[in-house]
């Protein structure tokens, strides 16, 4: 099983409409959860921080189940320019040190 | 927010030669920072941890010695890609840690031609 998972999609959903993608996590050590959107060619920027249940910032939510070991990210009311990849990123205490381990991405094309 | 700057952001050089890339965290101190290299329509792969004032840490079939990294400041982290090959050519994205969140420069594209 791989550490950190997402469907890679792509979600291709209408303006307006919600939309939430999962992510899953095998390690129940992992301490602290980020998702960043990446648009084409560019760096990823991160989107939220998630350390405890969950986290909601304007049209976006994010919620940890812990116990299912998986995260969310609810989009509502999609924008046409919320259509990029989003990646999950789970830190993972390691040796010490902490790790932080990417999901493939999942993309979401909002379409007009 | 965190702000981290790449340079160059493309640089095209010829087989056999060096390149090297920096990344600066403008606006905080980093003690950690990340080299990822991500090839097209896939994801990052993390190919070291830099920290300052150590030697950094290579992921697994990274090949230390053709990428070196220098941390020399808790403001900038240096990648040097050594003999470049065309199959180096890639993103290469650094990153910048703080507190728990990466921030992320806006990345080198590299042709070895």
């Amino acid at each position: 099983r791989k550490e950190v998972e997402q469907d890679p999609g792509p979600f291709n959903v209408p303006e307006g409409a919600t939309v939430a993608f999962n992510c899953t996590y095998s390690n129940s050590a992992s301490q602290s959860f980020f998702w960043y959107r990446q648009d084409c060619r560019k760096e990823p920027k991160l989107l939220m921080s998630v350390y405890s249940s969950g986290n909601e910032d304007g049209r976006f939510t994010a919620q940890l189940n812990r116990a299912s070991q998986y995260i969310s990210l609810l989009i509502r009311d999609s924008k046409l320019s919320d259509s990029a990849t989003y990646l999950c990123v789970v830190n993972i205490p390691t040796s010490g040190t902490y790790k932080y381990i990417f999901g493939t991405g999942t993309r979401l094309k909002v379409l007009a | 927010g965190a702000v981290v700057s790449q340079h160059p952001s493309w640089v095209i050089c010829k087989s056999g030669t060096s390149v090297k890339i920096e990344c600066r965290s403008l606006d905080f101190q980093a003690t950690t920072m990340f080299w990822y290299r991500q090839f097209p329509k896939q994801s990052l792969m993390l190919m070291a941890t830099s920290n300052e004032g150590s030697k950094a840490t290579y992921e697994q079939g990274v090949e230390k010695d053709k990428f070196l990294i220098n941390h020399a400041s808790l403001t900038l982290s240096t990648l040097t890609v050594t003999s470049a090959h065309p199959e180096d050519s890639s993103f290469y994205i650094c990153s910048a840690l703080f507190g728990y969140e990466q921030y992320f420069g806006p990345g080198t594209r590299l042709t070895v031609t």
